[in-house]
């Protein structure tokens, strides 16, 4: 059974900071990883995706890796600013078994000004 | 820019009241989803399609219907509210399975009185 785990569930970090935010997965039976941000009351914004048979992915200040061999991604936020703050997210997209993405329950991070 | 739309950003409904929630994509997706969201529970898979008038059941099915009589349009029918649906409710689109992003709409949140 797929299962995905986030830590920390929480982080406060001064702006400025750089971050790395991880998630781990139980099953490497999958077509991609994403990571999503989520301000509060609001949906989801797809971040990055990475697919299996690659290993990193950036976006601006963003940079997510991909490590399915030991069922690791990590998140990699440079020089965070209070715009940051929101609730991140990972899923899996299943290859195997019944198809469905597999979501994390996410790191809520906070970038003080 | 890819849109998913929900119909609703704030619905109050009584208990037994049939609900309806919509949800329409431009990105000719095959696969759409319907999740519910509560605080400590994450993301929870109630339905999905992968064609029009084709559905498979998620995790939490039960008390829910789903329609998809069009490509672009699946929706959500609560057939007779309860408190305990009382919830964020977020619908996402995605191409075939592997193929790429997941899409959310900015979600609608459900309270049933």
């Amino acid at each position: 059974k797929q299962e995905v785990t986030q830590i920390p569930a929480a982080l406060s970090v001064p702006e400025g900071e750089n971050l790395v935010l991880n998630c781990s997965f139980t099953d490497s039976a999958i077509y991609n990883l994403q990571w999503f941000r989520q301000d509060p009351g609001k949906g989801l914004t797809s971040l990055l995706l990475i697919q299996s048979s690659q290993r990193e992915q950036t976006s601006g200040r963003l940079n997510a890796s991909l490590d399915k061999s030991s069922g690791r991604s990590t998140l990699y936020i440079a020089a965070s600013q209070p715009g940051d703050s929101a609730t991140y997210l990972c899923a899996v997209e299943r290859s195997a078994g019944t198809y469905k993405y597999i979501f994390g329950t996410g790191t809520r991070l906070k970038v003080l000004a | 820019d890819v849109k998913v739309t929900q119909s609703s950003r704030y619905l109050v409904k009584r208990t037994g009241e049939k609900v309806f929630l919509e949800c329409v994509q431009d990105m000719d997706h095959e696969n759409m989803f319907w999740y519910r969201q509560d605080p400590g529970l994450g993301l929870r898979l109630i339905y999905f399609s992968y064609d029009v008038k084709m559905k498979e059941k998620g995790d939490i099915p039960e008390g829910y219907s789903v329609s998809r009589e069009k490509k672009e349009r699946f929706s959500l029918i609560l057939e007779s509210a309860s408190t305990n649906q009382t919830s964020m409710y977020l619908c996402a689109s995605s191409l075939p399975r592997g193929a790429g992003k997941l899409f959310f709409g900015s979600g609608t949140q459900l309270s049933v009185l």
